[in-house]
């Protein structure tokens, strides 16, 4: 069982929908990452929270804006995405943003935009 | 910018025989380096990890790595595959003063045949 938890697993939405992904995790990480994986393909880096403050944005369009509430929690909201956005979306989180702490990857929320 | 190179987007083996899995980094410095692996329909789960403290690292699995700085490779061995080993293989690279931006290979995609 992954210790990031992540909802919904599976996601349909129209172009002109705003819909939102949510990351939880309980083990007192205080970084926490979204990252975009095409089928077959690496993942991508988008956001990086640390200590709750966005610390990296890798030229993310718009239409994705993170928020993160808490030291918890991460959520992704979508808002007018294109058909070349469906992937999987991950989460992450690690114990600080220095590189000794490896990350813990969530299942991700498999997106399809009609 | 930190890279990492993976041969071979499929490598098959026998069940039973050596894995083998390469990634070649391109840094300037020694990186901190990983392998992830993902099973189907699931996020990334960490291997191994390299940050400097030994060259040979083990991992879970039974699965290791060396770190050959001379070969800038840090590849991943499994003395015998077992069907659970079928997945896909991910190395990363950091930059050891660059946060926590992790730049995955293309991935390696291991099928092990009875």
């Amino acid at each position: 069982d992954t210790e990031v938890t992540q909802t919904p697993k599976h996601l349909v939405m129209g172009m002109t929908n705003k819909k939102s992904l949510k990351c939880e995790q309980h083990m007192g990480h205080r970084a926490m990452y979204w990252y975009k994986q095409k089928a077959k393909k690496p993942p991508e880096l988008m956001f990086v929270y640390s200590y709750e403050k966005l610390s990296i944005n890798e030229s993310v369009p718009s239409r994705f804006s993170p928020e993160c509430p808490n030291s918890s929690l991460l959520n992704l909201h979508l808002h007018a995405l294109q058909p070349e956005d469906s992937a999987l979306y991950l989460c992450a989180s690690s114990q600080a943003e220095g590189m000794n702490s490896p990350l813990h990857f969530g299942n991700g929320t498999r997106l399809t935009v009609t | 910018a930190q890279s990492v190179t993976q041969l071979g987007s499929h490598v098959s083996v026998s069940e039973g025989a050596l894995v083998l899995l390469r990634c070649n980094y391109s840094s300037s410095v020694p990186p901190y380096l990983f392998w992830y692996v993902q099973y189907p329909n699931q996020g990334l789960q960490l291997l191994l990890k390299y940050t400097s403290a030994a060259t040979l690292v083990k991992g879970i699995n039974g699965f290791e790595a060396e770190f050959k700085k001379s070969e800038t490779s840090f590849h991943l061995t499994k003395p015998s595959a077992h069907m659970s080993d079928a997945a896909e293989y991910f190395c990363a690279v950091s930059d050891r003063g660059g946060g926590n931006k992790l730049t995955f290979g293309t991935g390696t995609q291991l099928k092990v045949e009875l």
